[in-house]
């Protein structure tokens, strides 16, 4: 299986301020035939189901503000959120659709400071 | 506006069985992949199954491959997920998930969950 590690674990930022998530995975998630990373993110909030943010490492789902972004290749990625708004108080969690089973990082908690 | 609405959670003995139940609507159900997704405080998201749009294609993660069979009725627009021998550490919240159509295996929708609980 690949393994997903996410840092850190958790982390305090000013609104306003920059939040950066790293994703490691065990395994590339290149897929060379089409040349696209099968890295998805996800946002939790308390109380409430995942949310789709991003797929394709990069690629933002329809509806996510433009905030977020996802960068990085092969099996070192980020997701950032460039200014932090109260609303966007979640864990976040990285997945691989590369292979079966689908694996997910441990997620990163994101809080206020 | 898509919604997928799980149900059949209950408390159950270690060894017993349960179905679980997902009624989709708001899009073209028979189209898609449908997974269950579970979450524990300890463990996380686990990605539990899959079965693809037709339901003559299943995937199953390791720790429950020989226990729990998810199937689909695409008249009912309706998945399941049967789970028999239930142990302690399947005590969750399951999600039904559905996921986009390109490419595969990213869940872009999901229910809110329905409580599994196995006492040992």
């Amino acid at each position: 299986d690949i393994v997903m590690t996410q840092s850190p674990d958790s982390l305090a930022v000013s609104l306003g301020e920059r939040a950066t998530i790293n994703c490691k995975s065990s395994h590339s998630v290149l897929y060379s035939s089409n040349n696209k990373n099968n890295l998805a993110w996800y946002q939790q909030k308390p109380g409430q189901a995942p949310k789709l943010l991003i797929y394709w490492a990069s690629t933002r789902e329809s509806g996510v503000p433009d905030r977020f972004s996802g960068s990085g290749s092969g099996t070192d990625f980020t997701l950032t959120i460039s200014s932090l708004q109260t609303e966007d108080v979640a864990v976040y969690y990285c997945q691989q659709h590369y292979d079966t089973p689908r694996t997910f990082g441990q997620g990163t908690k994101v809080e206020i400071k | 506006e898509v919604q997928l609405l799980e149900s059949g959670g209950v408390l159950v003995q270690s060894g017993g069985s349960l179905r679980l139940s997902c009624a989709a609507s708001g899009f073209t159900f028979k189209n898609y992949v449908m997974s269950w997704v579970r979450q524990t405080p300890g463990k996380g998201l686990e990605w539990v199954s899959a079965i693809n749009a037709g339901g003559d294609g299943t995937d199953y993660a390791d720790s429950v491959k020989g226990r729990f069979t998810i199937s689909r009725d695409n008249s009912n627009n309706t998945l399941f997920l049967q789970m028999n021998s239930l142990r302690a550490e399947d005590t969750a919240l399951y999600y039904c998930a559905k996921d986009l159509i390109v490419p595969p295996g990213i869940l872009q929708h999901w229910g809110r969950g329905t409580l599994v609980t196995v006492s040992s």
